[in-house]
């Protein structure tokens, strides 16, 4: 069974402070990690993706990739409270164009 | 630069019906998968339509079952609803290009509420 596991939340984190999202993987063999961003009611929408293990930045969001510790995370620094929402890793197994395995999801609250 | 669209946003169905979801993939894009999102779930993998054939399907009955137009477009069919069929129904588009890796960008989706 191919999963991946997140700490449900909410995860409380003041306005200006950095929230960090964690995820960890069980298939070895997976290639491509994602981070979506779900708002109440809405649809998925990608934030993140990375390949290669190391840090990857976009604004104020980093992934960070550890493939031997089978770990993915998401760092969101000067959290706004336009950032509550529930945060969802997601894995592809193989490469290419292969479905996306997620995680129920972290709830990020950031408190004004 | 269209996004991925989805019809209908809302539907009630009773059980034992039938239910025809509709997606249009991002410009660009020519494959589209479907995910069943639970309340407070994931979303699941239910299948993935390329060159209007089915390519890769999830643990989901055949009840499910789904089209792809030349377009690009797909519908997702359910057939003899039951009450756990309820959720929200996402339709997420990519390129199979020649890269290693495919982004999946959703659709707002198909909330579906059976009675």
């Amino acid at each position: 069974q191919k999963e991946v596991e997140q700490n449900s939340g909410p995860l409380s984190v003041p306005e200006g402070a950095i929230a960090s999202l964690n995820c960890t993987y069980s298939d070895r063999g997976s290639q491509s990690f994602f981070w979506y961003r779900q708002y109440s009611g809405k649809s998925p929408e990608l934030i993140m993706s990375i390949y290669s293990n190391g840090d990857k930045e976009d604004g104020r969001f980093t992934a960070q990739l550890n493939k031997a510790s089978q770990y993915v995370s998401l760092l969101i620094r000067d959290s706004q409270p336009s950032d509550s929402a529930t945060y969802l890793c997601a894995v592809n197994l193989r490469s290419g164009n292969t479905p996306l395995v997620f995680g129920k999801g972290t709830r990020l609250s950031v408190i004004a | 630069d269209a996004g991925v669209t989805q019809s209908p946003t809302h539907l009630i169905k009773t059980r034992g019906q039938q239910v025809t979801l509709r997606c249009s993939p991002k410009s660009g894009h020519d494959t589209v998968s479907w995910y069943q999102q639970a309340l407070g779930q994931g979303p699941q993998f239910i299948f993935q339509y390329y060159e209007e054939e089915e390519r890769q399907r999830g643990n989901f009955p055949d009840r499910f079952s789904g089209h792809q137009f030349p377009n690009y477009s797909s519908e997702l069919n359910v057939n003899a609803l039951l009450l756990g069929d309820s959720a929200l129904y996402l339709c997420a588009s990519s390129f199979r290009g020649t890269g290693l890796t495919y982004e999946q960008y959703f659709g707002p989706g198909t909330r579906l509420t059976v009675t």
